[in-house]
Formats: structure tokens, sequence, C-alpha cells
């Protein structure tokens, strides 16, 4: 049981590049979300998902995409990256609202 | 009021010492409390559910007090090991996500 993975670790953007963050859980888990953290800001919610096939914003949406075409993973995407989202990114789990999240290891991104 | 407040600290203290955290939050309608913890440059985990009755798990004790809209979490005997930061995660009510506050820093030295 790996939980939930992230891919990539770490990565360096120049402004205006795009790249995809891929997360993928294998615990059956419906709920699936995207966080950024920030020092100082706590973790934000950017989009999440409910289910697969549907997606929605959360606090911090704009500058990103996501997609849930299978159950077990949910992609964030980033069209023309800004230094402004240099950040940690976090992908969580869970089975439903309210309950337990299981936390990826993060993605480290520098958009120079 | 934000939604969940903490102090954010730090909270520096001797080995073995005990230590309390609080924390507030704005939605009395809220249903599900949780104690997560953060390892720098780790990934948040959870430390303990919060339950109406208080729940206790080896030297870490949470409580809640709806009246006041806080929860709370006391850490005995503190060990080097239980430095890191303290994450209050709120459930706000039914069909929400969870809310994060920014975390309390605890920092233990021998």
């Amino acid at each position: 049981n790996a939980g939930v993975t992230q891919t990539p670790k770490f990565r360096v953007l120049k402004t205006g590049q795009s790249m995809t963050l891929l997360c993928a859980q294998d615990m059956n888990h419906e709920y699936m979300y995207w966080y950024r953290q920030d020092p100082g800001m706590g973790l934000r919610l950017i989009h999440y998902s409910v289910g697969e096939g549907t997606t929605a914003k959360g606090e911090v949406p704009d500058g990103y995409n996501v997609s849930r075409l299978k159950k077990q993973n949910f992609l964030l995407g980033l069209e023309s990256a800004a230094p402004s989202q240099t950040s940690v990114y976090f992908c969580a789990s869970s089975y439903s609202w309210g309950d337990e999240q299981y936390f990826g290891p993060g993605t480290r991104l520098t958009v120079t | 009021r934000k939604e969940v407040e903490q102090d954010p600290g730090p909270f520096n203290v001797p080995e073995g010492a005990t230590v309390a955290f609080n924390c507030t939050y704005s939605n009395s309608a809220s249903q599900s409390f949780f104690w997560y913890r953060q390892d720098c440059r780790k990934e948040p985990k959870l430390l303990m559910s919060v339950y109406s009755s208080g729940n206790e798990d080896g030297r870490f004790t949470a409580q809640l007090n709806r009246a006041s809209q806080y929860i709370s979490l006391l850490i005995r005997d503190s060990k080097l090991s239980d430095s890191a930061t303290y994450l209050c995660v709120v459930s706000p009510q039914a069909g929400t996500a969870l809310i994060f506050g920014k975390g309390t820093t605890l920092s233990v030295s021998s």
C-alpha cells in the first residue's frame, strides 16, 4: 500500500512554461484535493474532486486546472507558470467529506 | 474572525516539559476536529482526532470545548522528536472540505 504518491518531487520552471503534477492514491478514496503551502499562509485548497470525472474550485484556483479521469489519479496543471506559483504542492485524499485526509509527500516547485 | 486560528508560536520547551496548544474555530456547526503533525519539509500526518468527550493517546491529550469553540492539544513529557508544527483542522459543516489552521511550531530542546 503506497498510500498517496506525487510526481515529480522537485521541479524548476521558467515563467510561462507549463507542467502537470500527478497524484495517485491506492486507497479507493472518492475525494481528492490539491493544496499549496506557502510560509505563513498555511495550506490553501486549490481544487478538489468528489469522484471520478468531477472537479471543483477551492480557495485559490486561478492559474491552475485539474482533471480526474480515473478514480485513483488527480492531475494538477499549470498552463503558464508565474513566479507567484512557487510553492510546495500537496495532494491529499479521503474517504468522504470531514474524514481524515491522507497526504502525498509534496512537490516543491520553483518558477523563475 | 478567521475560520481556524492558532497561536503560531514558536513554543520552545525543554525535554520533559508539558506544553498545551489551543485552537479556536468560528463556525459553531463544525462537526469534525483533528490535530495533524507536520515535520519540516514533510507532508502533514494525522496525529489524532478530537472527540466531544476528549481523548488521550499516550502522552497526547486532545479536548473539545463546543461552548467556547476551541480545541486543545496537551503534550506531556515532551521529547526531542515532538519538535514539529501542529496543525488544528476543522470540518466546518457537512459537505465541505476540512479547514487547516496555519499551525503552531514546537521546538523541544535537550
